[in-house]
């Protein structure tokens, strides 16, 4: 096992077109999470998963965000309608019902120009 | 005001040195604090996890967290050029999401 792996690595697009990240975690990891982070700043909590069950989500994710996790495996985050400010670092995150197991990806760097 | 205050730096110091990084939070609910290393470009790396107020100690490296004071620091010894990064503290309170700072870049000049 590799560690979270993170695709794409870096994605440019433009306002207003769709885009979809993916999160792979460490296999044996049941808690997935989602975090933003902007340069200068730390990440910025998104959303978090238990299996397939997204139990907590941040006054960050819009609408326009959609996380989901199916069969509790790989996560998927599709921002829709992307807007300049979505340009960001996307994190994702997992560990196994341990915070000293909590391990990050490499992240997506997403542009919208 | 942010929940969590980091100095952003840049802190520059030579090979050799102690490294002294530390941050301030105004929640009373966190009960875990961590550090995180972070290369440029790369996710952030967990350095150190503790729980109770006190220090810590991991080969080069010392977490000190001050509940009281609502004060957490990180040191680290005989610093390398490696050492090189941005170092994030990272707290939680219930639940499960982590409140970073906002990172100290730190420079190891050889």
């Amino acid at each position: 096992d590799t560690g979270v792996s993170q695709n794409p690595r870096h994605k440019i697009t433009k306002r207003g077109q769709n885009v979809t990240f993916r999160c792979d975690p460490i296999s044996e990891h049941n808690r997935l999470y989602w975090y933003r982070q902007t340069l200068g700043q730390g990440p910025e909590f998104l959303t978090y998963f238990q299996n397939e069950a997204q139990l907590e989500k941040s006054r960050l994710l819009s609408d326009r965000f959609s996380a989901e996790r199916p069969k509790g495996s790989f996560s998927t985050l599709e921002i829709q309608r992307t807007e300049q400010g979505d340009s960001a670092m996307y994190l994702c995150a997992s560990s196994f019902d341990s915070l000293e197991g909590y391990t990050f990806g490499s992240g997506t760097r997403l542009t919208v120009v | 005001q942010k929940e969590v205050e980091q100095d952003p730096g840049p802190l520059s110091v030579p090979e050799g040195a102690i490294v002294s990084l530390n941050c301030t939070y105004s929640n009373s609910a966190f009960q875990y604090f961590m550090w995180y290393r972070q290369y440029s470009r790369k996710g952030p790396e967990l350095l150190m996890y503790t729980y109770s107020s006190g220090n810590k100690e991991d080969g080069r490296f010392t977490a000190q967290v001050d509940k009281s004071s609502k004060y957490i620091s990180l040191f680290i010894r005989d610093s390398q050029p490696s050492d090189s990064a941005t170092y994030l503290c990272a707290l939680q309170a219930a639940g499960n999401k982590l409140t970073f700072g906002g990172g100290t870049r730190v420079l190891v000049k050889p």
